[in-house]
């Protein structure tokens, strides 16, 4: 079955900066790339996706990057702030396999003011 | 507009006791739904799926199972909780390749 790796598995930030988030992947059917962002005691929110027939999205102060060759993709966040704190998480799924998706161990995020 | 609804929020459990927890779709039909587990700290584990009424499928081999009496209801159950079954809980629904909208989630503690 598919398997995520997700790194770093913690990462900090100061205000302003930028943060990266990287992810793999390893079934190459796998078309969809969703990235989570959960607050502390929240459930998991979508906070943007890429179809595997575009190589980037970006949606204000997020990005996310996908290279097929290589099976990885990535989220950017610039001008980081506080309310960016979260942990992260990436998943990959098949349009054919029912939408199940698999995640990322996640990336606790921390934007330091 | 498409909500989901997910209790209770809490629980607190004995070990060997039964569990019922449930989660409700409104605004659409024939969703995907999952059922996922969150170990403090740890990522996401899907446990269930089904698309369709009647329609369960495991992922992983457990004391839990699932049921989908109607097409936007899915419920997770256990006849005899286990320590380790303590987590949060997830539901989740999807439209056909499209990311997922999450419940608020169910923190179970087992005693």
């Amino acid at each position: 079955g598919e398997n995520v790796e997700q790194h770093p598995s913690t990462l900090s930030v100061q205000e302003g900066d930028s943060a990266v988030i990287k992810c793999t992947y390893s079934d190459s059917a796998s078309n969809y790339f969703p990235w989570y962002k959960q607050e502390l005691g929240k459930r998991p929110q979508l906070i943007i996706d890429i179809r595997s027939n575009v190589g980037e999205k970006k949606d204000q102060r997020i990005a996310v990057t996908l290279n097929k060759t290589a099976k990885h993709f990535s989220l950017h966040i610039t001008e980081t702030q506080p309310e960016d704190s979260a942990v992260y998480f990436c998943a990959a799924s098949k349009s054919t396999n029912a939408g199940k998706s698999t995640f990322g161990d996640g990336t606790t995020l921390t934007v330091k003011p | 507009s498409q909500t989901i609804h997910q209790w209770p929020a809490t629980l607190v459990q004995p070990v060997g006791s039964p569990l019922s927890l449930e989660c409700t779709v409104e605004g659409t039909s024939n969703p995907n739904l999952y059922w996922y587990r969150q170990a403090a700290g740890r990522g996401l584990q899907l446990l269930f799926y089904s698309v369709g009424i009647g329609q369960i499928s495991s992922e992983v081999p457990q004391n839990l199972s699932a049921s989908r009496p109607q097409d936007r209801q899915f419920i997770l159950s256990s006849k005899k909780l286990l320590l380790s079954d303590s987590g949060f809980y997830l539901c989740a629904w999807s439209a056909q390749g499209a990311g997922y909208t999450f419940g608020s989630g169910t923190r179970l503690t087992v005693v």
